[in-house]
């Protein structure tokens, strides 16, 4: 079974550009989820998907920020002018039942940003 | 608010040695708990987790018991191996929520050295 794909796997970019992360998930999975990860510290939920629905996005800053998914399947990430507090991994995730707390999550590789 | 707290790191080992990596949480439903590993260059995977109190959950060796007593869920190894270096993060899942939403640890790197 293959896992989570994301890409690209690097990104540098300048403050005020625009920069957009893909993710696949596994095949069937109807949860998706990404999260940030600052250098130091545990990854933080951004936004959870229940198919092609928002189930969560209380801690994304949507001033910035933006994701979809459409079809219920691939996800996209966007973030529209970056900051230098942007500097990240980005991960996504995926899960292949309702999304609830005794869930198994699968993690891609990460997407890592430098904004410069 | 639902947080959890890990042993600072990094911890260096001789292989072979006894590992524990302390994780303590706070939760306002009752949530399920999990233990993630960051090998270097690649994702998160799960490494165990435990959705109920008393639950041990193991795997590759590696244990962890459901304290809710103690609000606690300390990961240890009987004997480690090089092959175990890696960022380890404590998580969890409230069922409150029921979103599925993990909060975790801010990791703690183990290194084991031959």
């Amino acid at each position: 079974e293959a896992g989570v794909a994301q890409s690209p796997r690097y990104k540098i970019i300048e403050k005020r550009q625009s920069v957009a992360f893909w993710c696949n998930p596994i095949s069937g999975h109807a949860t998706l989820y990404w999260y940030q990860q600052i250098l130091g510290q545990g990854p933080k939920l951004l936004i959870q998907f229940q198919n092609n629905g928002v189930v969560d996005d209380s801690q994304l800053p949507k001033d910035r920020f933006s994701a979809e998914r459409l079809k219920g399947v691939d996800s996209t990430l966007k973030i529209q002018p970056a900051k230098l507090e942007d500097s990240a991994v980005y991960l996504c995730a995926s899960s292949s039942l309702a999304g609830g707390w005794g869930d198994t999550q699968y993690f891609g590789p990460g997407t890592r940003l430098t904004v410069l | 608010g639902n947080s959890v707290t890990q042993m600072e790191g990094p911890v260096t080992l001789s292989e072979e040695a006894f590992l524990t990596i302390n994780c303590t949480y706070t939760a306002t439903g009752y949530p399920s708990l999990f233990w993630y590993v960051q090998y270097p260059g690649e994702g998160l995977q799960l490494l165990l987790k435990a959705t109920k109190a008393d639950d041990k959950g193991s795997n590759k060796g590696f244990e962890a018991t459901y304290r809710k007593e103690t609000t606690s869920f300390h990961l240890e190894k009987g004997s480690v191996q090089v092959s175990d270096s890696a960022v380890y993060f404590c998580a969890l899942s409230d069922r409150s929520s029921n979103t599925g939403k993990l909060i975790f640890g801010q990791g703690t790197t183990l290194q084991v050295k031959p």
